[in-house]
């Protein structure tokens, strides 16, 4: 079965500074793995999709890294509206389309 | 415009009722699934239909039904509502997985509370 580990759980950081989330998978022919934010009371908003191990994508302040086992959300120069929770997801070549999440991570930053 | 909406937003009503969370979307995929968000913030896939076709059923009870009118629409019916249905509903569509589906997106969800 598809797993996703987030780590940390929860990150609190000051204002600009830089910092990384974790994002452990394991899947059977990885379709792709996903990114999204969500901000309490609000659907996961899609930020990026990685296909293959040394991928990369950007946008804005987020860098999103992809290896064969994880992938990484680095983000340079936080902003207090970078603040909301983290989710990973995977999706299989043998799982019609469905995502398996991960648990998130919560990012706070504080001004 | 709103890609995918649902509604309602709030649900709270009592248990053994019936109810149904309707859900829209205007972006024109294929696909389009239903998820449960548990208090842990965990979110679980329920269905997939792919054309009005289920794909993907994740050992939900026979409580919860799923309809689907024309591949635009997913509303999700569910019946003797319990406790332990209380969470937040979300629907999401992408595209075609033939065309190489990608990224999902999602609605705004819908707090279901049980009383």
């Amino acid at each position: 079965e598809d797993q996703v580990t987030q780590s940390p759980e929860a990150l609190r950081l000051q204002e600009g500074e830089s910092s990384s989330l974790n994002c452990s998978y394991t899947v059977s022919g990885l379709r792709g793995l996903f990114w999204y934010r969500q901000d309490p009371g609000k659907g996961p908003e899609f930020l990026f999709t990685l296909y293959s191990a040394g991928e990369e994508k950007e946008k804005e302040r987020l860098k999103a890294t992809l290896t064969k086992k994880e992938s990484f959300l680095h983000i340079t120069a936080p902003k207090p509206e970078d603040s909301a929770t983290y989710l990973c997801a995977v999706s299989s070549n043998f799982g019609n389309e469905k995502l398996t999440f991960g648990t998130g991570t919560r990012l706070t930053i504080i001004p | 415009d709103t890609a995918v909406s649902q509604t309602p937003k709030y649900l709270v009503t009592q248990m053994g009722n019936d109810k149904s969370i309707k859900c829209e979307q205007n972006l024109g995929h294929d696909t389009m699934y239903w998820y449960k968000q548990d208090s842990k913030k965990f979110l679980k896939i329920m269905f997939s239909y792919n054309n009005k076709e289920l794909i993907i059923n994740e050992t939900v009870p026979n409580r919860f039904s799923p309809k689907s009118p024309d591949k635009a629409h997913l509303n999700l019916h569910i019946n003797s509502l319990e406790l332990g249905d209380s969470a937040v509903y979300f629907c999401a569509s992408s595209q075609d997985r033939l065309q190489g589906g990608t990224e999902a997106f999602f609605g705004q969800g819908t707090r279901l509370t049980v009383v």
